[in-house]
């Protein structure tokens, strides 16, 4: 069965800083993997997904994530941290045999001014 | 399009009360889930409907109900509300196409915040 780690509860990054949110996922098959974002009190939102065509997907407010197979990582990152990025984010992947999701437990990110 | 409607979005119940959750869609998508979202835990599933008259239990579906006569409509029961469902609630939904595909791009909900005491 597939399962997803997120490796860190909360990154704390200064505006202007690199993010890196780190998310390792285990799976018997080739694996899509999403990343989501959770703005405070409100829904769900996609940020980018990997569904076994490029390797470095690009998602959307300049975020990116890399799909390594040999290390079995997703992580998530971006160039330049904004105080508008400030929320929790989650790794999910595809469970194969009945299409449902698997979540991880999120990283809240805080940007410090 | 007003996407994926959850009611109420506030509520708190007496241990033992019933009360049931509301979800609407205006995407004619034919698969919807429901999610709980405890403190320092991802999602975890509930139920879910892969089309009207369709559902399926999920991670997590003691002490829930749902139903589905309308693609539209979700709602999500609780009959004797405890403590531990004391959560935020999330109704999903995504596409057919997307599922097989791979893509599988849930639409969410804003969530419904339940407290019972």
């Amino acid at each position: 069965a597939q399962s997803v780690t997120q490796l860190d509860s909360h990154v704390s990054v200064s505006e202007g800083t690199p993010v890196l949110l780190r998310c390792n996922y285990s799976s018997s098959y080739s694996p899509s993997l999403f990343w989501y974002v959770q703005h405070p009190n409100k829904g769900l939102q996609l940020l980018l997904k990997y569904t076994s065509a490029a390797t470095l997907v690009k998602g959307i407010n300049g975020f990116e994530a890399e799909f390594k197979k040999s290390e079995t990582s997703f992580h998530l990152t971006k160039p330049s941290a904004h105080m508008s990025d400030a929320a929790e984010y989650f790794c999910v992947v595809r469970e194969d045999s009945n299409y449902q999701l698997i979540w991880g437990a999120g990283t809240k990110l805080i940007i410090k001014p | 399009n007003a996407g994926v409607t959850q009611t109420p979005k506030f509520r708190i119940l007496k241990i033992g009360q019933s009360m049931t959750l509301q979800c609407t869609q205006d995407m004619n998508h034919n698969y919807m889930y429901w999610y709980r979202q405890d403190p320092g835990m991802g999602l975890k599933l509930i139920y879910y409907s892969v089309g009207a008259g369709i559902t399926d239990k999920g991670e997590v579906p003691n002490g829930y109900n749902v139903s589905r006569s309308t693609t539209e409509d979700f709602p999500l029961r609780l009959e004797l509300a405890a403590p531990s469902q004391t959560s935020v609630y999330f109704c999903a939904s995504s596409p057919i196409r997307g599922l097989r595909s791979g893509a599988n791009v849930l639409t969410f909900g804003a969530g419904s915040r339940l407290t019972v005491l």
